[in-house]
């Protein structure tokens, strides 16, 4: 079955980029849509951005224009790049796919945590 | 933006029992677009519940979805340990597309 596996730097320096990798295995990223979702600690669920294995994207406004979602279909593979972070983006980021029907998110990866910090 | 409101924050029961957990939104929901997840302890969110009323692949029927418009419920029948967890609903529709409700905690009585 279809599995998520999120990638990147658990640590990132206060006003840097904070720049994450969701590989897709088990299944083919083409025809769905792919997001990526944050939970800071105790806290609950925050959507940030999703891509189309196209390309389109759509954006939480929250994040204005410190944010930006990629795919790259020969690696399988979607990109979370998350710039001029502060310690409020300190969270478990998870990626997940969207169901094509009912739009709601039936694969998830096991998050990757990533702490804000110099 | 459409928000959720979970209800209550906090719910103990005991094993066995009925947990009844209630997600009110903002504005009118489409039934397709409500969905419910748990989440245990150092774990992702799974999917439970779609579009409203409709259990995902492999969730027991002890896990049952309703509601239309702005008033949806989750019951949980016959309470497993495994079971205690927080409990989300999620909505698809105007932007942002997507948001969530703050979870209610199910906790052991």
């Amino acid at each position: 079955q279809v599995q998520l596996q999120e990638s990147g730097p658990g640590l990132v320096k206060p006003s840097e980029t904070l720049s994450l990798t969701c590989t897709v295995s088990g299944g083919s990223i083409n025809s769905y849509y792919w997001s990526w979702i944050r939970q800071p600690p105790g806290k609950g669920l925050e959507w940030i951005a999703y891509v189309y294995y196209t390309g389109t994207t759509t954006y939480n406004p929250s994040f204005r224009s410190r944010v930006s979602i990629s795919v790259d279909t020969s690696k399988n593979q979607f990109s979370l790049k998350l710039t001029s972070v502060t310690a409020a983006d300190t969270a478990v980021y998870y990626c997940a796919r969207r169901a094509n029907y009912f739009y709601n998110m039936d694969v998830w990866g096991k998050g990757t945590t990533v702490t804000v910090s110099s | 933006e459409t928000v959720l409101t979970q209800s209550p924050d906090t719910l103990s029961l005991s094993p066995g029992e009925t947990a009844t957990l209630s997600c009110r939104a903002s504005q009118s929901v489409g039934s397709s677009y409500l969905a419910w997840y748990q989440q245990r302890p150092g774990q992702a969110p799974r999917l439970l519940i779609y579009g409203a009323s409709n259990r995902a692949p492999a969730i027991p029927d002890r896990f049952s979805g309703s509601g239309s418009g702005t008033d949806f419920t989750l019951t949980i029948s016959r309470l497993e340990p495994e079971d205690f967890a927080v409990y989300y609903c999620q909505q698809y529709g105007s932007s942002p597309p997507y948001t969530f409700g703050q979870g209610t905690k199910l906790e052991i009585k």
